[in-house]
């Protein structure tokens, strides 16, 4: 199962981009990318699950180079309300959506 | 409901003392997860079920731990003799299926666990 390292903790202001990288340099070849967001006392909410180069929807955007050891999720101009922690879990694919090991997370917190 | 439901929302309970943690998930969704997360940390595995059946229980810490789903919607987490290490967010989650992509899980609330 592969593991996966992100930033700790990630301070940014009103209206900007915020991009938070994680590696995932196991990651096997049917193994998905996911993304989680969690609030304070609510359970993880999904964000944007790929498999390689760019997926976007109506929330964020989710960046996978070519050796998928990497990805990055990117959130469009943020506002107060996207502080919280960002998890990033790699697997899925092939076995089941359970095989996720969920790190610490990023804390990300925006300011005004 | 329209999202996954878990009672009771906190459980204090005394050391040694049993409890169970009800999960009523997503209609239609097959397969059921619950997690255990403490203070600062991601949520760690602790089983899956895919219909009425454990397709693994591996993340189960203990004996004292056991989850069922007897009809293949609610399912209950019991644990027995709690220890005050066991206080922690308790969370499930459901998806449509358990495998593959597009297995988005849906989280409930979680039932905070205290033992005292």
């Amino acid at each position: 199962l592969a593991k996966t390292t992100q930033p700790i903790s990630m301070d940014s202001y009103e209206g900007q981009e915020v991009n938070i990288t994680c590696s995932h340099n196991n990651i096997a070849t049917n193994d998905y990318i996911t993304w989680y967001q969690q609030f304070p006392s609510q359970g993880p909410r999904f964000i944007i699950q790929g498999y390689k180069t760019k997926v976007t929807n109506e929330v964020a955007s989710l960046f996978i180079p070519a050796d998928r050891k990497s990805s990055t999720l990117s959130l469009p101009r943020v506002s107060l309300s996207d502080t919280a922690v960002y998890y990033c879990l790699v697997g899925g694919g092939g076995g089941s959506n359970y095989q996720l090991i969920w790190g610490a997370g990023t804390k990300l917190i925006i300011k005004p | 409901g329209a999202g996954v439901s878990q009672t009771p929302s906190n459980k204090v309970t005394e050391k040694g003392k049993y409890v169970e943690l009800r999960c009523d998930p997503i209609s239609g969704h097959t397969a059921l997860y619950w997690y255990r997360q403490s203070l600062g940390q991601g949520p760690e595995f602790l089983i899956y079920f895919q219909g009425t059946g454990a397709a693994d229980d591996s993340g189960l810490p203990n004996d004292r731990f056991f989850a069922v789903r007897p009809e293949g919607s609610v399912s209950t987490l019991k644990i027995q003799r709690t220890e005050r290490g066991d206080s922690a967010v308790y969370l499930c989650a459901s998806s449509l299926v358990g495998r593959g992509r597009n297995t988005e899980a849906f989280f409930g609330q979680g039932t905070r666990l205290t033992v005292v």
